[in-house]
Parts: structure tokens; sequence; C-alpha cells
């Protein structure tokens, strides 16, 4: 079965400063990889996702993520945050139609 | 454009009174999810729809919980009787899935606003 792990509970980032996120899988076949966002009291937002092709992926708001299968990695980087980027986000992998999501990474973003 | 529908938006309610959640997926999609979501177990998938069948049910708790979807623009998450570790935020999310024969395909999931429940 697939698996999501996400190392960072909480991070706190400067404005203007740049963000990494990281996401670790486990998954024995090409996997269906996703980033969403949920600003607080709201529903998950689609960042970004990978299904094959070009490993670098560029989704809304600025973000990209970057597809490493030697590493089992899939991070999520922003090379600038704005105040607005405070929020939850959460890695998914998906499998036969189905998501699993890690436990999220809170993000802070501090004047 | 219209993205997924889930009402009530909260709902308080009492140990052992029965509970409706509600949702309207996107417009032509064909695959409905209900995730609940908890501090302490994050998001958890509690059962999935294609083409209003149940699919795949393996993450509802226990027989408290039931789930229909009646039709291609309507489902219900209900829970009787709730107890109190019920409480979380119950999203409901749908997908246009792919053609069947590839299994292993994930089509991109659309959330809900989410309903939050409290059971006292």
């Amino acid at each position: 079965a697939q698996s999501v792990t996400q190392p960072d509970i909480h991070i706190t980032v400067s404005e203007g400063a740049s963000l990494e996120l990281r996401c670790n899988y486990s998954y024995g076949a090409t996997p269906y990889l996703f980033w969403y966002v949920q600003s607080p009291g709201q529903g998950l937002q689609l960042l970004l996702k990978y299904f094959s092709g070009d490993t670098l992926v560029q989704g809304i708001k600025g973000f990209e993520a970057e597809f490493k299968r030697s590493q089992s990695s899939f991070n999520l980087r922003k090379p600038s945050v704005h105040w607005s980027d405070a929020a939850e986000y959460f890695c998914a992998v998906g499998e036969q139609g189905k998501l699993s999501f890690g436990a999220g990474t809170t993000v802070t973003v501090r004047a | 454009d219209a993205g997924v529908i889930q009402s009530p938006r909260h709902e308080v309610t009492e140990m052992g009174q029965e509970v409706t959640l509600r949702c309207k997926p996107i417009s032509g999609h064909n695959s409905l999810f209900w995730y609940r979501q908890t501090m302490m177990r994050g998001l958890e998938l509690l059962i999935y729809f294609n083409n209003n069948v149940p699919i795949d049910d393996s993450g509802m708790p226990e027989d408290r919980f039931s789930a229909k979807m009646p039709n291609a623009s309507f489902s219900t998450l209900k829970i009787q009787p709730s107890e109190p570790r019920d409480s979380a935020v119950y999203f409901c999310a749908s997908s246009l899935r792919g053609l069947a024969g590839n299994l292993d395909s994930t089509d991109t999931q659309y959330f809900g606003p989410g309903t939050r429940l409290t059971v006292l």
C-alpha cells in the first residue's frame, strides 16, 4: 500500500524568503503525486500534480515541485513567499482513484 | 462554475442524534469521495463512489456510518447514532475518473468547503 511522509510538522518562514516543503512517498509503481493547500476553515485546493513526463512541475500561486524517483521525493518549493501563503500543505499519492495524504505541514509566514 | 457544494457548513448535535451530511459534486464528475479530518488522524478516506456505486468503503469507521449516492448529483453521509468522537471536519470531493482499464490512474480531486461536525 502507498504511504506519504511529510517530515516537517511546522515551518516558519519570513515573507520574501524561499520555502521548501518535503514529501516522501512509498509506492511500488509510478506514483501519481499531488500537493494541496488548505487555508484555515477552507477546503483543500490543488496546487499541482505529477502524473508523468517532466519531473519539474509548475503549479498555481508560484509553486513548483520536483519528482525525484531515486529519492522517492516530491518536494514543494516557492522562491519568495507571501503572507497569504500561510496555510497547511498536504502531499498525497494516488492509487486506483484514491488518494493517501501525508499528515500535513503548517506554514507560518512572519513579516 | 460551481465547485463541490456541501451542507451544512456547521453542525452541532447531541450524542445519540442522527446526523446527515450532504454533498453535490461538480457537474459531469463521476467519482465522489468522503473524507474525515481530525487533528489526531489527519485526512482519512471514508468511502468513494464511481458512477454512483460504492467502490471502497473500507475507511468507514463502523456500522454507525453509512453513505449513499442515489444519483450523480447528490450524496449523503449519515451517522446514527452520533458520538463525541465523531466530531471532525467532513469533506466531500469529486473527480472525473478516466476510462476503465487504467486502474492505476488517479484523477484530480476537487474538494468542497467541508462540514464541521461537533457532537456534544
